[in-house]
C-alpha cells in the first residue's frame, strides 16, 4: 500500500487560513469516510484533531475543520496561532483492510 | 483516564526479534469496542501503521510487514504486545500503541512512545 500524498510544508502568518490536502487513491479516501488527522509536535505522540472526515474530537479547536472531495481530503485551520506550527499526518482506512497514513506536513507560522 | 505505556528493549541485534508490550490503564482491554494497534516513526520521518488486534485476538497487519509482525492481546494482563522478527536497521524508530473505536478512525488515546534501536 502506498502512503497517502501529503505536501511536504506549507506556511502562513497569525490569523490567516491555511489548508494541508491529502491525495488518496479509489482503494482509500476515494471510497471509505474514515480520514482522520493527527497534529504531531517534537517528541510528543500525535494527537487526533478531525476524525471520519469532518468531526473534531472534544477539546479541540473549532478552528480546525476537515472536508474531502473524491480521493482528496483537506485539512482546514483557519485563524492560525503560532501554537499550531507542528507536523500534520492524514490517515484513511483502505479497502484491504489496513490503514494507510500520509507522509506529514509541517505547518510553519511565519 | 486511560492511559497505555509502552515497554520492552531499548536495543535490539539485527536479525533478532522486537518484542514490545503496551500496558493499559484506566479501562478493559477486553471491551469489544476497541481496537488495540501498534505505529512507528522511523527518526525523522512519518509515521507507519503496524497493525491492529481486537479484544477476540482478530488481527491486520501492514502488507509490507506481515510476515514478521504478531500483535496479541493479553486480557491477564489488560496489555498487548507487539514481536516483529528478522530486524534490520530499518526497524529503528518510535513505536507507539494506541486505541481507536472500532467504525471508526476515532484513534484518541496513544502511548508516549518508546524508541527501538536496531544495531549489533
Amino acid at each position: 500500500q502506498s502512503a497517502l500524498t501529503q505536501p511536504a510544508s506549507v506556511s502562513g502568518s497569525p490569523g490567516q487560513s491555511i489548508t494541508i490536502s491529502c491525495i488518496g487513491t479509489s482503494s482509500d479516501v476515494g471510497t471509505f469516510n474514515y480520514v482522520s488527522w493527527y497534529q504531531q509536535n517534537p517528541g510528543k505522540a500525535p494527537k487526533l484533531i478531525i476524525y471520519d472526515v469532518t468531526n473534531r474530537p472534544s477539546g479541540v479547536s473549532n478552528r480546525f475543520s476537515g472536508s474531502k472531495s473524491g480521493n482528496t481530503a483537506s485539512l482546514v485551520i483557519s485563524g492560525l496561532q503560532a501554537e499550531d506550527e507542528a507536523v500534520y499526518y492524514c490517515n484513511s482506512y483502505t479497502s484491504v483492510r489496513t490503514w494507510v497514513f500520509g507522509g506529514g506536513t509541517k505547518l510553519t507560522v511565519l | 483516564q486511560l492511559q497505555l505505556q509502552e515497554s520492552g528493549p531499548g536495543l535490539v541485534k539485527p536479525s533478532e526479534t522486537l518484542s514490545l508490550s503496551c500496558s493499559v490503564s484506566g479501562g478493559a482491554i477486553t471491551s469489544s469496542d476497541y481496537y488495540w494497534g501498534w505505529i512507528r516513526q522511523s527518526p525523522g520521518k512519518g509515521l507507519q501503521w503496524i497493525g491492529n488486534v481486537d479484544y477476540s485476538g482478530t488481527t491486520n497487519y501492514n502488507p509490507s510487514l506481515k510476515s514478521r509482525v504478531t500483535i496479541s492481546v493479553d486480557t491477564s494482563k489488560n496489555q498487548i504486545s507487539l514481536d516483529l522478527s528478522y530486524v534490520t536497521a530499518a526497524d529503528t524508530a518510535v513505536y507507539f500503541c494506541a486505541r481507536r473505536k472500532g467504525g471508526t478512525s476515532w484513534r484518541d488515546f496513544w502511548g508516549q512512545g518508546t524508541l527501538v534501536t536496531v544495531s549489533s
